[in-house]
């Protein structure tokens, strides 16, 4: 268990359709990191967040957005969705420090139908 | 951001050593070299990181020659948990353009009994 906590599991929607998934760091963490894993693309960095603020941003794309709140929880957006938007979504959390070793949460498998 | 190449996939047996070599060519002066493992549908799991020279821990060796632009992943006596997909990740520290990760094709490992 890494410490890492993301809701839903699973989720299954339409088309055209906009989502929410959450991600609570680890205790202490203050930075948030999205990815995307999908089949033909393999792991995608998305988007990360430390202490609220957006520090680094990935091949995330417009429909998509994310932020980090003053608890330090995180949410990704999914909007107008797609097919090919059907992932597993995962979130990341470390303590920001000069070496910074990740964690991964288990994951949100998106399936759009 | 550096580029890493690895092998699609490789093939040992329950208690034998197995090396896994990345090679990053173009890799910087500030990166770290970060080793993960992931099980079908989890998230991945940080095994080892490395700046220079050799590193141990309890699961993994990893070894980075002077020239930093290869390493290769060491698990010793492998079991049939050990069937994964291990990525090599070249990465900047945080504080300098944020932990953004790059996840290339990484190396199937299949442990056989």
């Amino acid at each position: 268990d890494s410490g890492v906590t993301q809701t839903p599991k699973h989720l299954i929607t339409a088309t055209g359709q906009r989502v929410t998934l959450r991600c609570s760091p680890r205790s202490g963490d203050l930075s948030v990191y999205w990815y995307q894993q999908s089949l033909d693309q393999g792991l995608q960095f998305l988007i990360q967040y430390y202490n609220g603020e957006e520090r680094a941003k990935g091949n995330i794309l417009e429909r998509f957005s994310a932020q980090q709140f003053p608890d330090l929880h995180s949410e990704l957006n999914l909007s107008s969705l797609e097919l090919g938007d059907s992932a597993l979504y995962f979130c990341a959390s470390s303590a920001g420090g000069a070496v910074d070793t990740q964690y991964f949460g288990p994951g949100t498998r998106l399936t759009v139908l | 951001l550096a580029k890493t190449t690895q092998p699609i996939s490789m093939d040992s047996y329950e208690g034998q050593e197995v090396n896994i070599t990345c090679s990053h060519n173009n890799i910087a002066t500030n990166d770290y070299i970060t080793w993960y493992q992931q099980f079908p549908s989890q998230g991945p799991r940080f095994i080892i990181q490395g700046y220079k020279t050799k590193v141990t821990n309890e699961v993994a060796s990893l070894f980075i020659p002077a020239d930093r632009k290869s390493s290769t992943l060491s698990l010793p006596r492998v079991s049939l948990s050990d069937t994964a997909v291990y990525y090599c990740l070249v990465g900047v520290p945080f504080y300098n353009q944020g932990g953004k990760l790059i996840f290339g094709q990484g190396t199937e490992l299949s442990v056989k009994p």
